[in-house]
């Protein structure tokens, strides 16, 4: 059974940094792309960042460039997800889930952990 | 950037209806459409991918159609358990992937 675990989420100061993490199981977590997805509170969801297999490719959305870091390490079968420079805005349930490519459906998703950016 | 509209926003229906979601695309995505579904509280799951595939384990009750622009989902016969949100997800050649605004359904 694929299991997609987060973890890192909490209380983060404006400008300050988050470190998450997703731990994936039931799967082959080398031979997939993983992405990012958030949802503010009460909002929509809104793709945020993805990376290839090797990490060697990787895509952000515009408004979190420059400040967030999606990395992964193979052997630990674990996605992360830097956030540094936070904002308001950045305040969100945020979701890692397995896809197929850098653009294409989100096949698992994972529980969620809550990120809320506030003085 | 590709926009994603949805209609309606938010529907009311009674057990055993027909109910259908509309999903527009602001540019031509080919078949490049996803649909999931959102429980509160809960992570959404993919039903539909590539705009008209029922993903393994989804009832037969829910299926999509369109190409291009517009896109459709369907619940044929809505049962409690389809209480959720519904939200459409493209998936162009060029990114961002973005999801459109989503769609509540309750039980009228």
């Amino acid at each position: 059974e694929v299991q997609l675990v987060e973890s890192g989420g909490g209380l983060g100061q404006p400008g300050g940094s988050l470190r998450l993490s997703c731990a994936a199981s039931g799967f082959s977590f080398g031979n997939y792309w993983m992405s990012w997805v958030r949802q503010a509170p009460g909002k929509g969801l809104e793709w945020v960042a993805n990376m290839n297999q090797d990490g060697s490719e990787k895509y952000y959305v515009d408004s979190v460039k420059g400040r967030f870091t999606i990395s992964r390490d193979n052997a630990k079968n674990s996605l992360y997800l830097q956030m540094n420079s936070l904002r308001a805005e950045d305040t969100a349930v945020y979701y890692c889930a397995r896809t197929q490519s850098y653009s294409s459906r989100f096949e698992y998703w994972g529980q969620g952990t809550l990120v809320t950016v506030s003085s | 950037d590709i926009q994603m509209t949805q209609s309606p926003s938010s529907l009311s229906a009674s057990i055993g209806d027909r109910v259908t979601i509309t999903c527009q695309a602001s540019q031509d995505i080919s078949y490049f459409l996803n649909w999931y579904q959102q429980k509160p509280g809960k992570a959404p799951k993919l039903l539909i991918y590539d705009a008209s595939n029922l993903e393994a384990g989804v009832p037969s009750r829910f299926s999509g159609s369109g190409s291009g622009t517009d896109f459709t989902f369907t619940i044929s016969s809505l049962q409690p358990e389809d209480i959720a949100s519904y939200y459409c997800q493209q998936y162009g050649s060029l990114l961002p992937i973005t999801f459109g605004p989503g769609t509540k359904v309750d039980i009228k």
